[in-house]
Order: structure tokens, then sequence, then C-alpha cells
């Protein structure tokens, strides 16, 4: 167990809609990563928060949105589904900058029909 | 480019024997770290091993350790006498460069290894 947790686990849905995936990093972490990882894509970054503020942006599509809260959890925001946007989607957290180890949570699976 | 290379698409090894788990990287920064991850059947990350750029001796944990060959800038990750429970997808990943905005990781494409009784 990393630590690192996420809900849900599964996510089905359909085009159109909108979901909300949730992370609470490992106590003590402040920074927190959101991965994708898809059949055609692979493991992909997507965004990176630090102590509530946004450090890093990677292929993040402009329908999804990520936030980290006072209390250091985070979520991630995807809208408007695609069928293409069915993947495992990770968390991960670190202490800070230039701590080295992400460690991941278990990932949302989500499906979109 | 890809940044990250794995060449083993799959790999089918003998219980107790040991493995050598190929990754090359591209980089021109001279700080970077290198990662080694597990993905078991059930879904989630697991952390194995670091090698960071400066690191004078390869890295060691447990039954795992990292061939780092800075010149060919290969990062191979060695498992010995495997068991059942290794069977997995094992992913190498590179963290580039140092400081603000440089923590986000780049994984290759994972090697499928299957451990054989």
């Amino acid at each position: 167990d990393s630590g690192v947790t996420q809900t849900p686990k599964h996510l089905i849905t359909a085009t159109g809609q909108r979901v909300t995936l949730r992370c609470s990093p490992r106590s003590g972490d402040l920074s927190v990563y959101w991965y994708q990882q898809s059949l055609d894509q692979g493991l992909q970054f997507l965004i990176q928060y630090y102590n509530g503020e946004e450090r890093a942006k990677g292929n993040i599509l402009e329908r999804f949105s990520a936030q980290q809260f006072p209390d250091l959890h985070s979520e991630l925001n995807l809208s408007s589904l695609e069928l293409g946007d069915s993947a495992l989607y990770f968390c991960a957290s670190s202490v800070g900058v230039n701590q080295e180890t992400q460690y991941f949570g278990p990932g949302t699976r989500l499906l979109v029909l | 480019a890809q940044k990250i290379t794995q060449t083993q698409p799959g790999m089918f090894v003998q219980e107790k024997e040991a493995v050598t788990l190929d990754c090359t990287y591209d980089t021109s920064d001279p700080s970077y770290g290198l990662f080694w991850y597990k993905q078991p059947s059930s879904g989630e990350m697991i952390f194995l091993i670091y090698q960071g750029s400066y690191d004078q001796q390869n890295a060691t944990e447990g039954r795992y350790s990292l061939n780092f060959q800075k010149a060919r800038k290969s990062a191979n990750l060695v498992i010995s006498a495997s068991q059942l429970g290794d069977s997995a997808m094992y992913f190498c990943a590179m963290r580039e460069g140092w400081g603000f905005g440089n923590e986000k990781l780049t994984f290759g494409t994972g090697t499928r290894l299957t451990i054989i009784p």
C-alpha cells in the first residue's frame, strides 16, 4: 500500500457526461500528480499541483481540469466525456520539489460508453 | 524521438532465474532521474528502484538492481532469483532536469514479464 488513495476505483459513464476523480496524497506529501494510462497513448503526465498551486502541465485536454485543496487532496474533473477518454487515471504524490520518488495510488478505471 | 525506449514488449523467464529488462533513455540534461515501476494485473503502480544521474554506484533494492550505463544511456533493471509474483508489466520512467516544474515522469511503453514455474 503506497499510502495514496483514489476514489472511485471504477467509474462507468456515458459520452457527454462529467465526472470527478478524487485523490488523497500520502501524509506529508505536498505534490500531487495526475497521469492517464490508455492503450493507445500509454502512461502520460497530465498535471501537477504543489501545495495548492499548479506546478506543471502536460498533455491535459481543455475539457479536463484539476485542483488541489487546502487539505492537499486533489480532484481531477473530466467533462464532455468522449469514448477515447476511457482509461486508467492515476494520482501520485511526493514530498515536494526535488523529492525523487512519486508514489502512485491504485488508480480510477474510467469507462465511457 | 522517444525519451524512454523499452524494446522488449514481452519476456518469458523460468522461475528462480535472473532477468534483465532493458531501458534506454534520451536526454541532453545532465541532471535526471530514472525509475522503475511494476504494474501487476490488478493495475496499481509499484515503485521499485531509483537511480540519479549523478549517483556513482548502481542502485540496489533487495532483489532489484539497476545496471546504469551513463555513456550508453541505458538503465536496465535486473531481477535476481525471479518469483512467480514478479509476473507483471514493468515500466521505466525518467525525470528530466531539476527543480521547479521538472518533476513529471516520462514513461516507456513497458515490458510484460511472465515467470514460468
